[in-house]
């Protein structure tokens, strides 16, 4: 079965304190790889798709890349704001989509 | 915008109950799905359609059913509501290769 792993579960930082979270997925059949931000009691709010090794997309702090097996999302001088749950799924050519656990970020002032 | 409508936020049911939750998408879309989260298990799809009156079984669809009648409304069932059934559940529609969530629907059964 298709597998994603995301670590570490938590992560606190102070502000201003840049970080990464990790993603690795099953590498055969992948489609695209998607991050999301989840606020708590919050449906996912969709973020950044990557299709292929290399590829990297930016949003304000957020700055996500992927690798042959596995993907990253770099936070850059987080904020308070950015405080939430990051989840990382990938889609496989049977369109199966597997999301990993997800990282609770907690930004501290 | 996609909008992904799921019209009870918060709902509390006895042991038994038969539930309904409701969602409704605005853009047509053929692809909807029923997730449910939980803590440490994250996204487990329950239920999946592409299109009117199709269903298929996701990974954990016992206890559940589903119904498409139009294109724009996937209902999720719980014929009859258990307490391992307390969770958050998110409705999606899948376009241009994403999948975009509803706001999720916090089912407590007591």
């Amino acid at each position: 079965e298709d597998q994603v792993t995301q670590s570490p579960e938590a992560l606190r930082l102070q502000e201003g304190e840049s970080s990464s979270l990790n993603c690795s997925y099953t590498v055969s059949g992948l489609r695209g790889l998607f991050w999301y931000r989840q606020d708590p009691g919050k449906g996912p709010e969709f973020l950044f798709t990557l299709y292929s090794a290399g590829e990297e997309k930016e949003k304000e702090r957020l700055k996500a890349t992927l690798t042959k097996k596995e993907s990253f999302l770099h936070i850059t001088a987080p904020k308070p704001e950015d405080s939430a749950t990051y989840l990382c799924a990938a889609m496989y050519n049977n369109n199966d989509m597997r999301f990993g656990a997800g990282t609770r970020l907690t930004v501290k002032p | 915008d996609v909008k992904v409508t799921q019209s009870s936020r918060y709902l509390v049911k006895r042991t038994g109950e038969k539930v309904f939750l409701e969602c409704v998408q605005d853009m047509d879309h053929e692809n909807m799905f029923w997730y449910r989260q939980d803590p440490g298990l994250g996204l487990r799809l329950i239920y999946f359609s592409y299109d009117v009156k199709m269903k298929e079984k996701g990974d954990i669809p016992e206890g559940y059913s589903v119904s498409r009648e139009k294109k724009e409304r996937f209902s999720l069932i719980l014929e009859s509501a258990s307490t391992n059934q307390t969770s958050m559940y998110l409705c999606a529609t899948h376009f241009l290769n994403t999948i975009y969530f509803g706001e999720g629907s916090w089912l407590t059964v007591v």
